[in-house]
């Protein structure tokens, strides 16, 4: 089955300063890769996503970039904000099934 | 509110009881999801709804899992014969036929004593 893996775990990044998260998936047919934003407590928030026939998707401040070939995508964030403090999960589903499966995560601590 | 919502979002329960959870999701979604999320983990999926039929059952819904989605619009997750190690955030999502984006609630927190 569909396995993804994520890393850093933990990135502290200086105010105004990028941010940058990785994610790899290990089955081709996986076509749907979102990122969800999920602060303590609460709900996991889609923040963007990208498929499987588009290789950069940009929303503001926030881009996501896919490898199909490698079998990896990524979140960026530019001009970090305090408020980006959270813990960023990645997914990958197929439309077969439509389950997500999720990465790790990774808290992401924006210094002052 | 327009967004997905849980009941109860907070059970505590002993060991051996069994607990109910409510799911209703955004109105006209007709997929709805359950994933449970531990403590530092990303959420891992246990089951699927398109409409009324339950279409995906992950390996981790023992037989103590059931779910249900008899009309199309809420759903309900029972465990029964609780275990400590069933206690997590129970979250539910939903989302819109030939849309991939999910919703999620704001889940339910479960502590088995």
């Amino acid at each position: 089955g569909e396995n993804v893996e994520q890393h850093p775990s933990t990135l502290s990044v200086q105010e105004g300063d990028s941010a940058v998260i990785k994610c790899t998936y290990s089955d081709s047919a996986s076509n749907y890769f979102p990122w969800y934003k999920q602060e303590l407590g609460k709900r996991p928030q889609l923040i963007i996503d990208i498929r499987s026939n588009v290789g950069e998707k940009k929303d503001q401040r926030i881009a996501v970039t896919l490898n199909k070939t490698a079998k990896h995508f990524s979140l960026h964030i530019t001009e970090t904000q305090p408020e980006d403090s959270a813990v960023y999960f990645c997914a990958a589903s197929m439309k077969s099934n439509y389950q997500l499966i999720w990465g790790a995560g990774t808290k992401l601590i924006i210094k002052p | 509110d327009t967004g997905v919502s849980q009941d109860p979002r907070h059970k505590i329960t002993k060991r051996g009881q069994n607990v109910t959870f409510r799911c209703d999701p955004i109105s006209e979604h007709n997929r709805l999801y359950w994933y449970r999320q531990t403590l530092g983990q990303g959420p891992e999926f246990l089951t699927y709804f398109q409409n009324e039929a339950q279409l995906e059952k992950s390996r981790l819904l023992s037989d103590r899992f059931s779910a249900e989605r008899p009309k199309g619009s809420f759903s309900t997750l029972e465990i029964q014969r609780t275990e400590q190690g069933d206690s997590a955030m129970y979250l539910c999502a939903s989302s819109f036929s030939g849309r991939d984006e999910q919703f999620f609630g704001p889940g339910t927190r479960l502590t088995v004593l």
